[in-house]
Order: structure tokens, then C-alpha cells, then sequence
């Protein structure tokens, strides 16, 4: 148990369906992470955000929607996505992000399958 | 950007024996951090080091800056230590923090 929680673990959608993927944090932090994790690759990261602004967008396609309303919690918005998109999303929050060295602690993921 | 690179790639151990696993790294880093990553997706720290040496139980592990190189040990190994083993940097670029990873060391320990 690292503080972290994900949901759903697990989500099968088609192209045309719009769902969201949840993280939520239990450890004070105030920098949260999405990393993409597709199979044979290391993790990619996507989008960065401390104190809940946006700090980090690593040329994410537009399908995929972040939003933090708070600095516990954090969502990926998905809609119209692609085969290709089936991965492994790792959320991970840190104290927070203002330049010096942090430990990143990572949920459990959300496997996610685009039929 | 800063190229991480980890070896072997694949890596299988009979129960009890040792082994040593490598991440090279292209420039210099504020941040290194082991993780292993179990059969079902979940992340697990085991070390921040950006220099020097630390060591928790039958692991440990060393990291040489000034020549771009980390070592992660384990000990007497067991099944439970099976999964893939990631090595990740990060050199802080302004006010956000973003971890580089490697592509991972696949360990399967067998009795």
C-alpha cells in the first residue's frame, strides 16, 4: 500500500466511449503524475500537476482530458480513443514539484483495453 | 533528452543466488530512484539515491554520478522478488518534476 489509489483497475471501452479514470492520494502531496505504460516500453510520462495547476503536458493527444480538482485528487478523462491507447496508466503523486529532489509514489494502475 | 538504459534486459535466478543489475545514464541527475514493479502493475520505491550507497535488507544499491552509472544488488534471492526492476532519473529543468525510466529488468526467481 504506497497512499495511492486508482480506480477502476481494470477498463475495456470502445472507440466511442467516453470514461474517466480516477487517482486519489492519501499522503499530503501536492504534485500529482500521469505515466502511460505500454507493453515492451518504459513508462512514458504525461502530464504533471502541482498545487492543481497544469505544469506538464508531454505532447499528449487532446483525447485525453486531465483534470485536478484539488491536490488529492486527479482524473483522465478519455473519449474517441484508439487501439493503440490500450496501456498500463500509472498515476504517482510527490510532496510537490519545486526543483528539488522528491520521491514519487505510484498507485496500482489502471489497465485499460480500447476494443 | 537524457537516454537511460538498463541491463540485462531479462534475467532468471534459481532461489538463493545473487545478482547485480545496471542503469547507465546519458548526463548528470538530481534524482535517481529504483522501483519494482510486481506481476500486477504496482510500483514500489526501493531506493532514492542519487549518489552514493544505501541498503535495505538484501538489497542495496550504489550509484557512481560522476560516471553515470547505478548498481542494484540483490541478495539470496526469493519469489517474491520476481517482476521487472526499473531504474529512473530526473534533472530538474525549471518547476516540474519529471521522472526519465528505463526499459526495465524482467527477473523471474525459481525454486
Amino acid at each position: 500500500e504506497t497512499g495511492v489509489t486508482q480506480t477502476p483497475r481494470h477498463l475495456v471501452m470502445g472507440m466511442t466511449n467516453k470514461k474517466s479514470l480516477k487517482c486519489e492520494q492519501h499522503l499530503g502531496h501536492n504534485a500529482m503524475y500521469w505515466y502511460k505504460q505500454s507493453a515492451k516500453k518504459p513508462l512514458e510520462l504525461m502530464f504533471v500537476y502541482n498545487f492543481k495547476e497544469q505544469t506538464e503536458n508531454n505532447s499528449v493527444p487532446s483525447r485525453f482530458s486531465p483534470e485536478c480538482p484539488n491536490s488529492s485528487h486527479l482524473f483522465l478523462h478519455l473519449h474517441t480513443l484508439q487501439p493503440e491507447d490500450s496501456a498500463l496508466y500509472l498515476c504517482a503523486s510527490s510532496q510537490d514539484t519545486t526543483g528539488r529532489p522528491e520521491t514519487q509514489y505510484f498507485g496500482p494502475g489502471t489497465r485499460l483495453l480500447v476494443l | 533528452g537524457i537516454q537511460v538504459e538498463q541491463s540485462p534486459p531479462d534475467l532468471i535466478l534459481q532461489e538463493g543466488a545473487n545478482s547485480t543489475l545496471r542503469c547507465n545514464f546519458s548526463d548528470s541527475v538530481n534524482n535517481l530512484q529504483w522501483f519494482h514493479q510486481n506481476p500486477w502493475g504496482q510500483l514500489i520505491n526501493l531506493f532514492y539515491i542519487p549518489s552514493g550507497t544505501k541498503q535495505n535488507g538484501r538489497l542495496s544499491a550504489t550509484t557512481v554520478a560522476t560516471e553515470r552509472y547505478s548498481l542494484l544488488y540483490i541478495s539470496s534471492s526469493q519469489t517474491t522478488d520476481s517482476g521487472v526492476y526499473f531504474c529512473a532519473v530526473e534533472r530538474f529543468t525549471g518547476t516540474a518534476s519529471k521522472l526519465t525510466f528505463g526499459t526495465g529488468t524482467r527477473l523471474q526467481v525459481t525454486l
